[in-house]
């Protein structure tokens, strides 16, 4: 079936170095892609998007990479922060009626002081 | 910004009791989804709705029902709790085709 992954399940990285997070997903169709940040005991936080007409967005010291050949999708963290540390989440889009989303089952990211 | 209020953050309740788990969002978003999250399996949607009074089953529906009689409020009815229902509960909301959803808090439930 098809499916939205993850290759790291948990990526440790040093305060101040940058953090790559990457996603797999396998539905050449989906246009619309989103990454998402959970801390500890709360709900999911939009941080960036992209769609498929874009190989990049940035945001504030987060990048979001599209790559649309070997369908990859990355998130790029700048000076990882120790408010950084959560669980992120790639989620996709197939642009099915009602907007569902196919969410990655996560990547937990530890920023080590 | 869209705020998606769940109306508990933590709840304690007894095997067999009815659970209701509110869930109101502000921005008038058509979509509204019923998520629930345990460690290991991610995010598995119970229910979701595109209008008002309108429902449709996610991918773990038994044991549980929904309401929307209003635009802005989604309600997940567990009818009679069990242990197995002990998890995270998450509300999201989103608009129509190609915005990402806005989740609440979460509600942790526990059942006893």
């Amino acid at each position: 079936g098809e499916s939205v992954g993850l290759h790291l399940p948990t990526l440790s990285v040093q305060e101040g170095d940058n953090s790559i997070i990457n996603c797999a997903y396998s539905n050449s169709a989906s246009d619309y892609f989103i990454w998402y940040k959970q801390e500890s005991g709360k709900g999911p936080q939009f941080i960036i998007d992209i769609r498929s007409n874009m190989d990049k967005r940035q945001g504030q010291r987060v990048t979001v990479l599209l790559n649309k050949t070997v369908k990859h999708l990355s998130l790029q963290i700048a000076a990882t922060q120790p408010g950084d540390s959560a669980v992120y989440f790639c989620a996709e889009n197939k642009g099915d009626a009602g907007n569902m989303l196919t969410f990655g089952g996560g990547t937990r990211l530890m920023v080590k002081p | 910004d869209v705020k998606v209020t769940q109306s508990s953050r933590y709840l304690v309740k007894r095997t067999g009791e009815k659970v209701f788990l509110e869930c109101v969002q502000d921005m008038d978003h058509e979509n509204m989804f019923w998520y629930r999250q345990d460690p290991g399996l991610g995010l598995r949607l119970i229910y979701f709705s595109y209008d008002v009074k309108m429902k449709e089953k996610g991918d773990i529906p038994e044991g549980y029902s929904v309401s929307r009689e209003k635009k802005e409020r989604f309600s997940l009815i567990l009818e009679s709790a069990s242990t197995n229902q002990t998890s995270m509960y998450l509300c999201a909301s989103s608009l129509n085709e190609g915005y990402g959803y806005t989740f609440g808090s979460g509600t942790r439930l526990t059942v006893v």
